[in-house]
C-alpha cells in the first residue's frame, strides 16, 4: 500500500512555543489530506482537511488560527499548532487517499505525540 | 453528520475463543468502511477495507461484513491470541473518515 510519512513522532514542547508537523506522501501525490486528533482514550477526531493549493477546511470547533495547516505541494502537508498549552497536549495523525470515491483506502501517517509543558 | 457506534468498548477472552466486534454508522451514504488495530501509543494498521458494494472481505484470521443498509459492519477475529489485543477502530468513509471509539480487546493466555 502507500506510504505516508509523520514526522516527527513524539514533541515536547514549551507552553506558548509552537510546532510544526509534517506529512509527506513518499509514493502518491495527495492533493487532500487529513489531520486528526486524538486524546486519551477517545477515538480519532477530523480537525481539518488540507487541499493543495487552497485554503485548508476546518471542522467545527477548530481554531483555525491556532492550528496552521499549510499543502505547499502533492506531497507534503504541514500542522503547525501556535502558542501550545497543555490542553493542546494529544496524538495527532495526518491520513492521505491516493484517490478519492469507492475504492479509496486512507493512510495514515505514524502519528505525533505532543506533549506540552 | 456521520455518527459511528462501537460495542462492546471493552472485550475480554481466554486465548483461542473468536471475537466479535461491532460498528454502526448513521448516513448509509459511504464509499467504503474500513477496520483499523491500533497499539497503545501508536498509529494505526489498515486491517481490512470493506467497499460499499461488497458484502464482506477477508484475510487470514479476519473477516469483515458490512451491511450498507442496516448501516452495520461486524470484524470477526478467529481463534484470538494474545496478540490481538488492542484497539480496534471502524471508520466509515464518506469522503472523510468518521471513526467509531473502538473496541479494547485483551486476549488471555
Amino acid at each position: 500500500g502507500a506510504v505516508v510519512s509523520q514526522h516527527p513522532s513524539r514533541v515536547i514542547c514549551k507552553s506558548g512555543t509552537s510546532v510544526k508537523i509534517e506529512c509527506r506522501s513518499l509514493d502518491f501525490q495527495a492533493t487532500t489530506m487529513f489531520w486528526y486528533r486524538q486524546f486519551p482514550k477517545q477515538s480519532l477526531m477530523l480537525m481539518a482537511t488540507s487541499n493543495e493549493g487552497s485554503k485548508a477546511t476546518y471542522e467545527q470547533g477548530v481554531e483555525k488560527d491556532k492550528f496552521l495547516i499549510n499543502h505547499a505541494s502533492l506531497t507534503l502537508s504541514t500542522l503547525t499548532v501556535t502558542s501550545a498549552h497543555p490542553e493542546d497536549s494529544s496524538f495527532y495523525i495526518c491520513s492521505a487517499p491516493p484517490l478519492v470515491g469507492e475504492g479509496t483506502e486512507a493512510f495514515f501517517g505514524q502519528g505525533t505525540r505532543l506533549t506540552v509543558v | 453528520k456521520q455518527e459511528v457506534t462501537q460495542i462492546p468498548a471493552a472485550l475480554s477472552v481466554p486465548e483461542g475463543e473468536n471475537l466479535v466486534l461491532n460498528c454502526s454508522f448513521t448516513d448509509s451514504a459511504i464509499y467504503n468502511l474500513q477496520w483499523f488495530r491500533q497499539d497503545p501509543g501508536k498509529g494505526l494498521t489498515s486491517l481490512l477495507l470493506i467497499q460499499s458494494s461488497q458484502r464482506e472481505q477477508t484475510s487470514g484470521r479476519l473477516n469483515a461484513s458490512l451491511d450498507k443498509s442496516s448501516g452495520r459492519s461486524t470484524l470477526y477475529i478467529a481463534a484470538s491470541q494474545p496478540g490481538d489485543s488492542a484497539t480496534y477502530l471502524c471508520a466509515a468513509n464518506d469522503y472523510k473518515l468518521s471513526f467509531g471509539a473502538g473496541t479494547t480487546v485483551t486476549v488471555r493466555a
